[in-house]
C-alpha cells in the first residue's frame, strides 16, 4: 500500500527556536496533504491543508504565521513551527489522500518537545 | 459541519470477550467512514472503511463495522478480543474528493485484561 513518511520522528528544541517537520509520500504523488496535531491522550485535530503550488488552508484558530506550511513538490510538504514554545509540544501527524480515492495515508508522526 | 462522537472514553474487556466500540457521526452528505487504531506513540493504522455498498464491512485483525444510516452510527466490533488489541481507537468521517478533510472522534481507549 501507499506509504507516507515523516522526518524527524522525534525532535527536542529550545523555546524560541524553529523546527521543520517533513512529510513525504514515498510511492505516490499528492497534490494535497493534511497536517494534524494530537495532544497527549486527545484526538487528532486538523491544523491545515497543504496544497501543492498554492497557499495552505488553515483551520480556524491555527496561526498561519506560526505554523508555516510549504508544499514544495508533489511528494513533499513541510511544517515549520516558528518561535516554538512549550505549549507547542505535541505529536504532529501528516496524511496524504489516495489519488482518485477517498482513503488517506498517515505518516508515523513526529513528537515535538519544546523545552 | 461534520462531527464524530465516541461516547466511550475507556473500555475494559477480558481477553476472548466480544467488543463493540460506538461511533456516531454527523455529516451533511454521503459520509465516508473510517476506523483507525493507534498504539502509544505510534501513527494511525486503518482498520476498515465504508464508502458505499454493503453496510457490514470487514477489516483487518478480525474487526468489522456496520453502517446504520438511520442511526448515524458506525460501530466497530470484534467477536473475540486479543491482548494485542489494547490501543486507542478512532472513528473518523470525511467526504468525497481527495481534498476532503477527516474529522476524528475523541477516541476510545481499549484495555484488555488477561
Amino acid at each position: 500500500g501507499a506509504v507516507v513518511s515523516q522526518h524527524p520522528s522525534r525532535v527536542i528544541c529550545k523555546s524560541g527556536t524553529s523546527v521543520k517537520i517533513e512529510c513525504r509520500s514515498l510511492d505516490f504523488q499528492a497534490t494535497t496533504m493534511f497536517w494534524y496535531r494530537q495532544f497527549p491522550k486527545q484526538s487528532l485535530m486538523l491544523m491545515a491543508t497543504s496544497n501543492e503550488g498554492s497557499k495552505a488552508t488553515y483551520e480556524q484558530g491555527v496561526e498561519k504565521d506560526k505554523f508555516l506550511i510549504n508544499h514544495a513538490s508533489l511528494t513533499l510538504s513541510t511544517l515549520t513551527v516558528t518561535s516554538a514554545h512549550p505549549e507547542d509540544s505535541s505529536f504532529y501527524i501528516c496524511s496524504a489522500p489516495q489519488r482518485g480515492g477517498y482513503e488517506q495515508y498517515f505518516g508515523p508522526g513526529t513528537r515535538l518537545t519544546v523545552t | 459541519a461534520q462531527s464524530v462522537t465516541q461516547p466511550d472514553i475507556h473500555i475494559t474487556v477480558s481477553e476472548g470477550a466480544s467488543l463493540e466500540l460506538r461511533c456516531n457521526y454527523s455529516y451533511g452528505a454521503t459520509p465516508y467512514l473510517f476506523w483507525y487504531v493507534q498504539s502509544p506513540g505510534q501513527g494511525l493504522q486503518l482498520l476498515l472503511k465504508y464508502f458505499s455498498g454493503d453496510t457490514l464491512v470487514q477489516g483487518i485483525k478480525g474487526f468489522e463495522a456496520e453502517f446504520k444510516r438511520s442511526q448515524s452510527s458506525f460501530n466497530l466490533r470484534k467477536p473475540s478480543v486479543h491482548w494485542s488489541d489494547a490501543a486507542e481507537y478512532f472513528c473518523a468521517v470525511g467526504g468525497a474528493g481527495t481534498a476532503s478533510k477527516l474529522t476524528f472522534g475523541t477516541g476510545t481507549r481499549l484495555q484488555v485484561t488477561l
